[in-house]
This record gives C-alpha cells, structure tokens and sequence, in this order.
C-alpha cells in the first residue's frame, strides 16, 4: 500500500545551525500533512501543519515545505536548539481514510543537536 | 487542563493474561484513537472513533478490542496478550476533522508480553 517515508534515519546538527529533515510521500490524494517531535518516552507533539493547496507555511523557527510535483516534504527548523533533539515524524491525512481522516505515520527521523 | 491522559504508564503481562489501557481526555474531542509503536517505527492505528457508541478498525485491530461508552473515555482491551503485543501504546484525540486535524496525544502506556 502507499506509504509515508523519510529519507534519512538520523540527522546530527551543530547548535545554531538550521536543519532540515526530509519526507516522501507516495500518496497523491492526500491532501493534508502533519510534522510532529517526539521527545524521549512522550507522545508526539504537534509541530506545525500543511493543507495540500499551500506550497509553505511559516510557524515559530519552523517552516513547512510542499511540493507536491515530486511527493515530497520538508520541516525547516531554524537556530536548532539542543531542545529540538527529538524523533520527528511525518504524517498524512488520504481523502481516502474518508470521514475518519486517519493519519499515516513516517518512521521518523532522529535529530540530534551537537554543543 | 489534562488534555489525553493515558494509564498505566508500563505494565509487564504474561502470555495469556488480558488487561485493558485506559485512556480519557477533557477537551470535548469526539474523534479518539489507538495507535501502537514498535521500536524504532512510526505509529500504526489500531482503532478509532468517531464518537461515543462508534468504533472502527485501523490498521492492526486484531487483538485488540475497544468501546466508546462516553465522549471522554476511550479503553483498549487485550484479551489474551502476546509478545508481538510489545509496543508503546498511545491515545489521541482530535476536535473536528477536516477542519482542525490536530491529534493531541498522550504520554503513552510502555508494555511488554513475556
């Protein structure tokens, strides 16, 4: 079945620096799109969304990147902060999960902020 | 406000042995959700629902069952525990689909089958 995939497992930073972790989806009806932390033995934390007719979206440090010619997504985080080391996970949201708009998770990607 | 709050935390079950994972939230949500992560993975669905009296399947639903008696709780049965049943297990809800999708999640209940 369709997926959402990550291209990277692990991505290691310098403080300051900005990062940005990558995500392919291979479901083309989806229409909404979700990045989410996961710290260290908690729950996923919503991060910052994206509907499928916006290309970027701006929050707090972060930015949301979408481009749905080649199925991908990108999470920007600017100033990396050694609070920022986490799991982060991509998801997605098919018009075909119908009314229950169900979520399907990435494997996520492990960053990691270096002093 | 709580938001999702999930119990026990970690529980270590024999094979064979059943428990259920309570979950309950006070944000009025009326979209609730099971999903279950193995090491090293993403998340995976194993039931949902739309609203109290109203479950359905996700993704990995077998052995596992649940009910959606009121609009706060939402319990995860196991009935007869298994080692492929290790896993993190969390809840989450969110507020009015397709219009704020937002799932809000809990801490997650940390179980191991031996």
């Amino acid at each position: 079945g369709e997926s959402v995939g990550l291209h990277l497992p692990t991505l290691s930073v310098q403080e300051g620096d900005n990062s940005i972790i990558n995500c392919a989806y291979s479901n083309s009806a989806s229409d909404y799109f979700i990045w989410y932390k996961q710290e260290s033995g908690k729950g996923p934390q919503f991060i910052i969304d994206i509907r499928s007719n916006m290309d970027k979206r701006q929050g707090q440090r972060v930015t949301v990147l979408l481009n749905k010619t080649v199925k991908h997504l990108s999470l920007q985080i600017a100033a990396t902060q050694p609070g920022d080391s986490a799991v982060y996970f991509c998801a997605e949201i098919p018009i075909s999960s119908g009314s229950a708009r169900q979520l399907t998770f990435g494997s996520g990607t492990q960053l990691t902020v270096l002093p | 406000n709580a938001g999702v709050t999930q119990t026990p935390k970690f529980r270590i079950l024999k094979i064979g042995q059943s428990m259920t994972l309570q979950c309950t939230q006070d944000m009025n949500h009326n979209y609730m959700y099971w999903y279950r992560q193995d090491p090293g993975m993403g998340l995976k669905l194993i039931y949902y629902s739309v609203g109290a009296g109203i479950t359905d399947k996700g993704e990995v639903p077998n052995g596992y069952n649940v009910s959606r008696s009121t609009t706060e709780d939402f319990p995860l049965r196991l009935e007869l525990a298994a080692p492929s049943q290790t896993s993190v297990y969390f809840c989450a809800s969110s507020y009015r689909p397709g219009t704020n999708e937002k799932l809000f999640f809990g801490s997650g209940t940390q179980l191991s089958v031996l």
